[in-house]
C-alpha cells in the first residue's frame, strides 16, 4: 500500500541540539515527499518537499533527503530554537485516476526547552 | 492575503443534530479536500473534489457529505453527528493536478469539533 511512517513522539530537546525526525514511505511509484509543520492553535504549512530521488527541501534551516535507496526523507535541523516547537507531519503524494492525494504520518511532536 | 478559511474554529453539539462546516478558499484552486485529525492517526483524507461538481470519497468518507456548487466553497456536512466524529478537521486545497504533482497543500486552521 502507499503509507507513511514516522518516528514516533514526543521529542524533547534543549535550544541549540542537532535534531532529526525520520521518516520512511512505502516504495509504490514515485511520490513526491512533504513536510509540514502544524505551530500551536494553527493548520498545517508547507516546511519543505522533495520531488524525485536525491533531491534536498531546504527551509528554515531545515533539510530533507529524498532517498530512494533507503525509502526515507528524515528531516534534520542543525541548531534547533524555541520557535521550533510544533508538531511535525512527513507526507507523500499518491497519484491516480487525476486525483491528488497527500497521506500523512502521524506526526511528530517536538518541544523545544531554553 | 490567500488563504483558506474554515468555520466555525470550534464547535460542540449533540448526537444527531445535522451541522455544516463552512470552508471557503480565494486562490482559484481547483482541488479542495477535508481531513480529521486524531491524536496517534495523524490526518485522514474525508471527501476530495476535483472541480466544481466533481466529488470523491477519501479513507473515511462514513457518516460525512460534502458539495461543490462554487470553485471557492466546499461545505463539510454531518447529517446525524455521533460521538466518534469528535476530531479536528481540516480544510485544504491546491492547484491540484495542473500544479503538478507536488504542489502545495493549503491548510485552513481547523475546527474542533466535539459531539456529546
Amino acid at each position: 500500500g502507499n503509507s507513511v511512517t514516522q518516528m514516533e513522539g514526543p521529542v524533547t530537546l534543549s535550544e541549540e541540539a542537532f535534531l532529526t525526525i525520520n521518516c520512511t514511505y512505502t516504495a509504490t511509484g514515485y511520490p513526491s515527499l512533504f513536510w509540514y509543520v502544524q505551530y500551536p492553535g494553527e493548520g498545517l504549512q508547507l516546511l519543505l518537499k522533495a520531488t524525485k530521488a536525491d533531491d534536498k527541501g531546504s527551509n528554515k534551516g531545515f533539510e530533507a533527503t529524498y532517498r530512494k535507496e533507503t525509502t526515507s526523507f528524515h528531516l534534520e535541523k542543525g541548531s534547533v530554537q524555541v520557535s521550533d516547537s510544533a508538531v511535525y507531519f512527513c507526507a507523500r503524494t499518491i497519484l491516480g485516476g487525476g486525483a491528488q492525494k497527500l497521506v500523512f504520518g502521524q506526526g511528530t511532536r517536538l518541544t523545544i526547552n531554553p | 492575503e490567500a488563504q483558506v478559511t474554515q468555520n466555525p474554529r470550534y464547535l460542540i453539539t449533540v448526537t444527531g443534530k445535522k451541522l455544516t462546516v463552512t470552508c471557503s478558499q480565494n486562490m482559484n484552486h481547483e482541488y479542495m479536500s477535508w481531513y480529521r485529525q486524531d491524536p496517534g492517526l495523524g490526518l485522514r483524507q474525508i471527501y476530495y473534489s476535483m472541480n466544481v461538481e466533481v466529488t470523491d470519497k477519501g479513507d473515511v468518507p462514513e457518516g460525512y457529505k460534502v458539495s461543490r456548487k462554487e470553485k471557492r466553497n466546499f461545505p463539510l456536512i454531518l447529517e446525524s453527528p455521533s460521538p466518534n466524529q469528535t476530531s479536528l478537521y481540516f480544510c485544504a486545497s491546491s492547484l491540484g493536478p495542473r500544479g503538478g504533482g507536488a504542489s502545495e497543500l493549503f491548510f485552513g486552521s481547523g475546527t474542533q469539533l466535539s459531539v456529546l
